[in-house]
């Protein structure tokens, strides 16, 4: 099975201030034949099913803000808040979709410092 | 606008079994994954399996093997969990996977989760 490793496992960054989350694979999910990267993100907040964010690694889900952005490519991928605000308080995961069976990161949790 | 909705919380004794269905509202399963999702009170999110409706044949991820049988019908998908443990107590998702043909390939439907707890 493919790993996800996220890092950290959580941080507290201020209101208006970046976030960044980082999602390593064990192996690159990159389809050569198509250049894409089989990784989505989700938000996840207490008492909700997860929401997708960010799919292909850097397209933004139709109605997520545009202070939302991933990047990264092959096996090292980041997810970017570029303004905190109080409403992104939630756990992040990142999910790899490109071997048969699916795995997702361990989950880093967002706090308002 | 399609909605997932999941069967009721469930108790059950440890040995038995549960079936966990997850219903399309608004819409069909037709053309997409279906995938379970488990959720271990104050946990991460565990992939467990996925099936194509209909026709597909389930697919498991390893820790789940003989543990879970997965289907799905054209509107209906269900999660049966066996020979329960006070450790499968968690919350369990039903997903939809976007595998159309130009589809985003992400889980972009949820469904509300349905709590089954072993005691």
């Amino acid at each position: 099975d493919i790993v996800m490793t996220q890092s950290p496992d959580s941080l507290a960054v201020s209101l208006g201030e970046r976030a960044t989350i980082n999602c390593k694979s064990s192996q690159s999910i990159l389809y050569s034949s198509n250049n894409k990267n089989y990784l989505a993100w989700y938000q996840q907040k207490p008492g909700q099913p997860p929401k997708v964010l960010i799919y292909w690694a850097s397209t933004r889900e139709s109605g997520v803000p545009d202070r939302f952005s991933g990047s990264g490519s092959g096996t090292n991928f980041t997810l970017t808040i570029s303004s905190l605000q109080a409403e992104d308080m939630a756990v992040y995961y990142c999910q790899q979709y490109f071997a048969t069976t699916r795995t997702f990161g361990q989950g880093t949790k967002v706090e308002i410092k | 606008q399609v909605q997932l909705v999941q069967s009721g919380a469930e108790v059950k004794k440890p040995g038995s079994s549960v079936k966990v269905s997850c219903k399309a509202s608004g819409g069909s399963f037709r053309g997409y994954h279906i995938t379970w999702v488990r959720q271990a009170p104050g946990q991460g999110l565990e992939w467990m399996g996925g099936v194509v409706p209909v026709f597909g044949t389930p697919l498991y991820a390893q820790e789940f093997q003989d543990k879970v049988t997965i289907s799905a019908d054209e509107s209906t998908a269900y999660m049966e969990l066996h020979s329960l443990r006070p450790e499968d107590t968690a919350v369990y998702f039903c997903a939809r996977e976007n595998t159309r043909v130009g589809g985003s390939g992400s889980l972009d439907y949820w469904g509300q989760g349905t709590l089954v707890t072993v005691s």
